[in-house]
């Protein structure tokens, strides 16, 4: 298996631009996870899907980000208008079954907006 | 409040040494910890997982240790490699129902092993 595959590694945009980041889990994982990475901040999760179903989104930080999963194979993340502040590496994981199964990261996309 | 604490923030040893990275932490309903590795660039991969029955889990040079009555636990690091420069992130599961776990993340150990 390839891993969670993600695209585009490296994206830079303007501000107010909209921004799509996409993931693709390993196939067979049944939870699929977003996470921003910053310095200041370290990891945190953006938002938690189960089966295709958001369970936690409490991770997202406003109205302007918003995560879809249309089906077991695919999800994006946008950013619309995008903001400097958004400047991060985003990070999706994937995992499947019970809660001590380990999640696998993607390589992340760096996300810069100027 | 759910919190994992690591130290030290960084270290830097010589190759061939040992040492020893700690995550302390304050989560509930505790599930597992999780010593994760990432490279600079790259995501983060697993090294350990430890559920509350386990206190100690070996992975090739990197041995975890979890005491859940004191909420610590620690990674050593046995005759250290330039390729184990990294950072070291404690991750901590808190069990919710129906099978979801949430992952609170430690700020992470930034290792530099030096020749």
């Amino acid at each position: 298996d390839a891993g969670v595959i993600q695209s585009p590694r490296h994206e830079v945009t303007e501000m107010g631009q909209e921004v799509t980041l996409r993931c693709k889990p390993i196939s067979g994982h049944n939870s699929l996870f977003w996470y921003r990475q910053t310095m200041m901040r370290g990891l945190e999760l953006l938002i938690y899907f189960n089966n295709n179903v958001p369970i936690d989104d409490s991770g997202m930080p406003e109205d302007r980000f918003s995560a879809k999963m249309p089906n077991a194979s695919f999800s994006t993340l946008k950013i619309q208008p995008s903001e400097p502040r958004d400047s991060a590496v985003y990070f999706c994981a994937s995992s499947f079954g019970g809660r001590n199964t380990e999640a696998f990261f993607g390589q992340g996309t760096r996300l810069t907006v100027v | 409040k759910n919190q994992v604490e690591q130290s030290p923030q960084s270290l830097i040893i010589l190759e061939g040494k040992n040492c020893t990275l700690q995550c302390n932490y304050t989560v509930s309903p505790f599930s597992n910890l999780r010593w994760y590795k990432q490279d600079t660039g790259r995501g983060p991969v697993s090294l350990t997982i430890m559920t509350f029955s386990e206190n100690t889990k070996s992975n090739g040079r990197y041995t975890a240790t979890l005491d859940a009555d004191t909420k610590q636990s620690s990674l050593h690091i046995t005759a250290s490699q330039l390729s184990d420069s990294a950072s070291y992130i404690c991750v901590v599961s808190a069990a919710f129902s129906g099978g979801y776990n949430k992952l609170i993340f430690g700020a992470g150990t930034r290792l530099a092993v030096h020749p």
